[in-house]
């Protein structure tokens, strides 16, 4: 089955403790992105990667890390997470470039709900 | 002003009712339209792409005005089943998404 898949699902943690979502991705999908969304913010993109060792910026990248040592993979980290990291963070991933009709549709992950007290 | 916007909602409507939600986008040079569905802390997942001529996938109808740079959706006969939250997302450069518009169809 093609998916996305993200752990956790759950996560509360403290202040300052060193974390890391992995994101993973059997559909051979050269972009893969990272979002959070907030009530009434909607879906912010944090990193994305457009291939293997290929990352950028996007919106809201502040107190994030990102890397993409393989296809599949794209894991987020926080190195040191603070409570406005609190939010719903989802995994993305798409063929890379414009199709037929532009750009080509995201598959998500099931999202991590992060908790930093 | 907001790359992508949309109707804030929330709508509320009776079963078998007929719904429409606009969104405006900022960038004409926007490639791709599309519309998600968003389950409760759920991810979205595609609904429909929205191309330039229109399209319709059963009660589902979305249409594109490049020249005003909105987008829209109509859902004819709402079911319980719609109700969800409706994501307008656009391609340029990168995809961009609206807030979402609530749907709540009641009996």
């Amino acid at each position: 089955e093609a998916q996305v898949t993200q752990n956790p699902r759950y996560l509360i943690t403290v202040t300052g403790k060193k974390l890391t979502v992995t994101c993973s991705q059997n559909m051979n999908h050269e972009y893969m992105s990272w979002y959070r969304q907030d009530p009434g913010l909607g879906l912010r993109q944090i990193y994305y990667s457009m291939n293997v060792e290929v990352t950028d910026k996007g919106d809201v990248p502040e107190g994030y890390k990102v890397s993409r040592k393989e296809k599949r993979n794209f894991p987020l980290i926080l190195e040191s997470p603070s409570p406005n990291q609190t939010s719903l963070y989802f995994c993305a991933s798409s063929l890379f470039g414009t199709g037929v009709s532009g750009y080509y549709e995201q598959y998500f992950g099931p999202g991590t709900r992060l908790t930093v007290t | 002003r907001k790359e992508v916007e949309q109707d804030p909602g929330p709508f509320n409507v009776p079963e078998g009712a007929t719904v429409a939600f606009n969104c405006t986008y900022s960038n004409s040079a926007s490639q791709s339209f599309f519309w998600y569905r968003q389950d409760c802390r759920k991810e979205p997942k595609l609904l429909m792409s929205v191309y330039s001529s229109g399209n319709e996938d059963g009660r589902f109808t979305a249409q594109l005005n490049r020249a005003s740079q909105y987008i829209s959706l109509l859902i004819r006969d709402s079911k319980l089943s719609d109700s969800a939250t409706y994501l307008c997302v656009v391609g340029v450069g990168d995809m961009r998404f609206g807030a979402g518009t609530r749907l709540t169809v009641k009996p």
